[in-house]
């Protein structure tokens, strides 16, 4: 079945790296995501990454995947007061298909 | 291009009124989705369209919900005999046909419906 699992919450302090971590069920799922959701925002796509690769790096933010365990994470460096959001991770079978998200994990920053 | 447009922004009916919820996607994104969202919770599947035609839909959406995309242009999704439980923010997202930078869906900011 198609599951996917993070922690609720997060405190990082301000310059810190954050990392929000997640594991999923479905061995199938080729696409990963991370959303981000701002208070009375929408869902942002901030990266995504494909199950045949073990990391990505965009600016400030890696992803890893380990596919035999089933876990994808998200690391911020640098945190910044602006990052205070809820992360979703995601997966889907195809580019195309149905995303199924976890519950999402809310980062909060200490100064 | 805006984005997806979602209307109304905010809903308040009284248990058993029917409502109705527009999405606008992006013009050239051909699949549409919906979803709903509950406080604490990630949001959950419900439908999604590829021009007109509904591809799946989740046991989630009991025989009160439709979902329409009469032009595969804009959709409706229409809740009948309104409950308390149906109270949720919905969530509408686009996407367009596979391509090579194509990955993920671009979300409107939702309808916030309050059943009382």
């Amino acid at each position: 079945g198609e599951d996917v699992e993070q922690s609720l919450f997060l405190s990082v302090r301000e310059g810190d790296s954050s990392v929000i971590n997640c594991t999923y069920t479905d061995s199938s799922s080729t696409y990963l995501y991370w959303y981000k959701q701002e208070p009375g925002a929408g869902l942002q796509l901030l990266t995504y990454i494909f199950s045949n690769m073990d990391m990505k790096q965009d600016q400030r933010l890696t992803v890893l995947l380990n596919k035999k365990d089933k876990h994808l994470s998200l690391r911020i460096a640098d945190t910044q007061t602006g990052d205070s959001a809820i992360y979703f991770c995601a997966e889907s079978y195809s580019s195309a298909s149905k995303i199924i998200f976890g519950s999402g994990t809310r980062l909060s920053i200490r100064p | 291009d805006t984005g997806v447009s979602q209307n109304p922004r905010h809903k308040i009916t009284k248990r058993g009124q029917n409502v109705t919820f527009r999405c606008d996607p992006i013009s050239e994104h051909n699949r549409l989705y919906w979803y709903r969202q509950t406080l604490g919770q990630g949001p959950e599947f419900l439908t999604y369209f590829q021009n007109e035609a509904q591809l799946e839909k989740s046991r989630l959406l009991s025989d009160r919900f439709s979902a329409e995309r009469p032009k595969g242009s804009f959709s409706t999704l229409e809740i009948q005999r309104t409950e308390q439980g149906d109270s949720a923010m919905y969530l509408c997202a686009s996407s367009a046909q596979t391509g090579k930078t194509n990955y993920g869906y671009t979300f409107g900011s939702g309808t916030r419906l309050t059943v009382v």
